[in-house]
């Protein structure tokens, strides 16, 4: 039962442009998401999180968008950058625990 | 660079062994996490520790078992290896139980 989703397995994305990865969750109870990045071999580097009291949280060219209602989260990178290549893991935390619960990761790709 | 070390980085073994995966969390971060990811599973939550005592425990194998010292390091011992156990283990730590800080991970192979 994958309680978070990320259905897109790769995305591919001018330099310059915007950069939108999607996540949906199943789990009511998920009260605090993060998104983490990620290079081969290595591990996951936090980028960004946002608890359910908000909708929005800006951290320099990264946003995380929530919609509790619709049970999905984004994460926006503006403007992309080469760099911004590689693997990212949206995750969440139920209330009350500490487990986090991944996505399967979404393959960013940014072309020059 | 997170400030979470984890040794060794690489560890090739033969089933049938016993192997020690260690950990050293941020300094001030009191809990520490086990993860694992293999090749067709994602990374899946395997136990957590705060303060040396265990909190919470994640779809963790019976010839799976982890430890906080004193020190707050942590170590994940691997016993009875097969060869579905091969992937790479990575230790996270946090202050907070909220965002939890990755080490690089220990890719350990068992041929």
């Amino acid at each position: 039962d994958q309680q978070v989703k990320q259905n897109s397995p790769s995305l591919s994305v001018q330099e310059g442009r915007i950069s939108i990865l999607n996540c949906d969750y199943t789990n009511s109870m998920f009260d605090y998401f993060l998104w983490y990045k990620k290079y081969p071999a290595e591990g996951p580097t936090f980028l960004i999180s946002i608890s359910s009291i908000k909708d929005k949280n800006e951290d320099g060219r990264f946003t995380v968008f929530l919609n509790k209602s619709a049970k999905h989260l984004s994460l926006h990178i503006v403007p992309s950058q080469p760099g911004d290549s590689a693997v990212y893991f949206c995750a969440a935390i139920p209330f009350g625990n500490e487990k986090l619960t991944f996505g399967t990761g979404t393959r960013l790709t940014i072309i020059p | 660079d997170s400030g979470v070390t984890q040794t060794p980085k690489h560890l090739i073994t033969a089933t049938g062994q016993r192997v020690t995966l260690r950990c050293s969390p941020r300094s001030g971060d009191l809990s520490v996490y086990w993860y694992q990811q293999s090749l067709d599973q994602g990374l899946q939550f395997l136990i957590q520790y705060y303060n040396g005592e265990e909190r919470a425990k994640g779809n963790i194998l019976e010839r799976f078992s982890a430890q906080q010292f004193p020190d707050l390091h942590s170590e994940l011992n691997l016993s009875s290896l097969e060869l579905g156990d091969s992937a790479l283990y990575f230790c996270a730590s946090s202050v907070r139980g909220d965002t939890q800080y990755f080490g690089p991970g220990t890719r350990l192979t068992v041929l």
